[in-house]
């Protein structure tokens, strides 16, 4: 089956420690996109890449950093420095150029 | 920057018409597209129209584009409870790199 998955689901974090949210597709896609969800405000785009070993910023890339070694990869670090970091983390993954964008599960991280 | 708008809440009994409005301001828009997001899940696209047309039609939903107020809804015939969600309008910025995504507007559909 294609798709993109996330993992963890779920993920409690104490304050001060980085942690990495793992996204991977099989859909053969170019282009990955990390979003993050909080209540009333939409998704934000924290970082995209369009191309193995390629990425650009997003509107909130501050605290967050990427790595884009494989296509089918495109983990999210949140560091330290995001000052807060509670909330749902959405990745994504499409055609460059598109508008068309498929979709993770979602993880929804904690900070203690 | 791009700017996506919409109104947070809407409540409609079950069999009832559903319209989800939207408005934007890059006027350079080529597509824009309506995103469901089912409760704790990510998103999936529903439908989307392209810049030039008035109307499109795919089953239930009718999508409505006013290019020159900006304005974009999605109407969902017959409202079922399994539509019940938050919808997500979208526009295509960035040289077509990046969707711009709106606040979201949570359909509730009530018996």
């Amino acid at each position: 089956d294609g798709g993109i998955t996330q993992s963890p689901k779920y993920l409690f974090r104490k304050e001060g420690q980085n942690v990495t949210l793992s996204c991977e597709q099989n859909l053969n896609h170019d282009a990955m996109y990390w979003y993050r969800q909080d209540p009333g405000q939409g998704l934000r785009l924290i970082y995209y890449s369009q191309i193995v070993n390629d990425f650009q910023k997003g509107d909130i890339a501050e605290g967050y950093s990427v790595s884009r070694e494989k296509k089918e990869s495109f983990p999210l670090t949140v560091t330290s420095a995001q000052k807060n970091p509670t909330a749902f983390y959405l990745c994504a993954s499409g055609t460059s150029g598109s508008g068309e964008q498929f979709f993770g599960p979602g993880t929804r991280l904690t900070v203690l | 920057g791009e700017d996506v708008e919409q109104s947070l809440f809407l409540s409609v009994r079950e069999g009832d018409s559903s319209v989800i409005n939207c408005t934007y301001t890059d006027s350079s828009s080529t597509y824009l597209y309506w995103y469901k997001q089912e409760p704790g899940a990510g998103l999936q696209l529903l439908t989307y129209i392209f810049s030039n047309m008035d109307m499109k039609q795919d089953q239930r939903l009718t999508v409505l584009l006013n290019k020159k107020d900006k304005h974009l809804s999605l109407r969902i015939a017959d409202t079922q409870t399994g539509d019940s969600a938050i919808y997500f309008c979208a526009d295509i910025t960035g040289g077509g790199n990046k969707l711009t995504f709106g606040t979201g507007t949570q359909l509730k559909v009530e018996l």
